[in-house]
């Protein structure tokens, strides 16, 4: 089983509307959450970390449920600019820091 | 410079060839890693030193060969590589090596091996 499942999309989705993307872990143990963004040929780059008590940022919200080992993001009011693909990345913390990522799923927003 | 670079961006290299990439920090981080992103597969942790000494080695074949010289510094041999190798190779640093921090990437080199 993988560490990390994301549903791999492509999401089209026009601009302004509300959308969401869900991501499954298999390791109890794991302490850290993240979701990073990667836009097409580049570098992935920290979007926001994930609390337990769930974390907001401008139009973005981050969502965690330990008893069923998911992550959500909620993108409001989706902008040409948030195209790119979301990956969801966990960490067990034991010994060096070891980030398992999802595959990552493409949203398209589309004028 | 900031951030963190790479070099070079692109590399194409028979399967004889030896070659390094190089990824330099300048953020003043403790910890390094190489990462492998093949197309539809997620991120593979190959490699993480924390203050110049390795303490990840994800059973990376020998052809890859990791080198710390410094904090700042990390390099990546390669040698006799496969068709299967050609991937995005990322570098990425962050404060500590302990999980809880956000790590940040290089652009990261285009490999291929032909």
């Amino acid at each position: 089983r993988k560490e990390v499942e994301q549903d791999p999309g492509p999401f089209n989705v026009p601009e302004g509307a509300t959308v969401a993307f869900n991501c499954t872990y298999s390791n109890s143990a794991s302490q850290s959450f993240f979701w990073y963004r990667q836009d097409c040929r580049k570098e992935p780059k920290l979007l926001m970390s994930v609390y337990s008590s769930g974390n907001e940022d401008g139009r973005f919200t981050a969502q965690l449920n330990r008893a069923s080992q998911y992550i959500s993001l909620l993108i409001r009011d989706s902008k040409l600019s948030d195209s790119a693909t979301y990956l969801c990345v966990v960490s067990h913390q034991t010994g060096a820091n070891n980030l398992f990522f999802g595959t990552g799923t493409r949203l398209t927003v589309i004028p | 410079e900031t951030g963190v670079t790479q070099t070079p961006r692109h590399l194409v290299m028979g399967m004889t060839n030896k070659k390094s990439l190089k990824c330099e920090q300048h953020l003043g981080h403790n910890a390094m890693y190489w990462y492998k992103q093949s197309a539809k597969k997620p991120l593979e942790l190959m490699f993480v030193y924390s203050l110049e000494e390795r303490v990840e080695n994800n059973s990376v074949p020998s052809r890859f060969s990791p080198e710390c010289p410094n904090s700042s510094h990390l390099f990546l041999h390669l040698h006799t590589l496969q068709p299967e190798d050609s991937a995005l190779y990322l570098c990425a640093s962050s404060q500590e090596a302990s999980g809880r921090g956000e790590q940040y990437f290089g652009p990261g080199t285009r490999l291929t091996v032909t």
